[in-house]
């Protein structure tokens, strides 16, 4: 129980667009959603908080008109990186809150801007 | 902000040597949550173990073991007799009041034969 599902796992996109990666809890509901970021060989640092029906909470250095985080409901949780660039090449991985201080993970998208 | 740090970049054993990942966090709650991940190439993260700060009582699952030392503020974990299919980042994290999980910078393990 308790999955969250990431999509895309890849994707490459020019720079100058825009890319949507969503992640769906398939069998409960997020209220509350992490979105991270990942370079690599570093680690995992939190972007944004979000939780449905309320505008995200965004970490310091986060450009919010950037990352654009949609929670619109209890399943579904949207990041849209806007006007992508070279330097937002990363890895992407959002995760759910279950319970109390549990955590599931979706699958993480590998975004390359070229 | 309160730190988990995992001052062992990476690591390197020969199959069937034991390892031990060291973390240590900063706290100022007094209710928490430690976790370790694995995150093998593909990337995704694998849960292996969540701790409350009210239970430091060690745990062994197989041939994994942790061991929670509040008065270090330390969550090392052991893997015993070591395989190829260990080889992966593990990630230390915490979780305070404010529920946010910070993560540690991770460790890289290299299991060869």
């Amino acid at each position: 129980g308790a999955v969250v599902s990431q999509h895309p796992s890849r994707v490459i996109c020019k720079s100058g667009t825009s890319v949507k990666i969503e992640c769906r809890s398939l069998d409960f509901q997020a209220t509350t959603m992490f979105w991270y970021r990942q370079f690599p060989k570093q680690s995992l640092m939190l972007m944004a908080t979000s939780n449905e029906g309320s505008k995200a909470t965004y970490e310091q250095g986060v450009e919010k008109d950037k990352f654009l985080i949609n929670h619109a409901s209890l399943t579904l949780s949207t990041l849209t990186v806007t006007s992508a660039h070279p330097e937002d090449s990363s890895f992407y991985i959002c995760s759910a809150r279950v319970q109390v201080y549990g955590y599931t993970f979706g699958s993480g998208t590998r975004l390359t801007v070229v | 902000a309160q730190k988990v740090t995992q001052a062992q970049t990476e690591i390197s054993v020969v199959e069937k040597e034991d390892v031990t990942l060291d973390c240590v966090y900063e706290t100022r709650d007094t209710t928490y949550y430690l976790f370790w991940y694995k995150q093998p190439p593909s990337g995704e993260l694998v849960f292996l173990i969540r701790r409350n700060s009210f239970d430091e009582q060690n745990e062994i699952s197989g041939r994994y073991s942790w061991n929670f030392q509040k008065s270090t503020s330390s969550f090392n974990f052991t893997i015993t007799a070591s395989q190829v299919v260990d080889s992966a980042v593990y990630f230390c994290a915490k979780a305070g009041t404010a529920s946010k999980l910070t993560f540690g910078t991770g460790t890289r393990l290299q299991v060869t034969l």
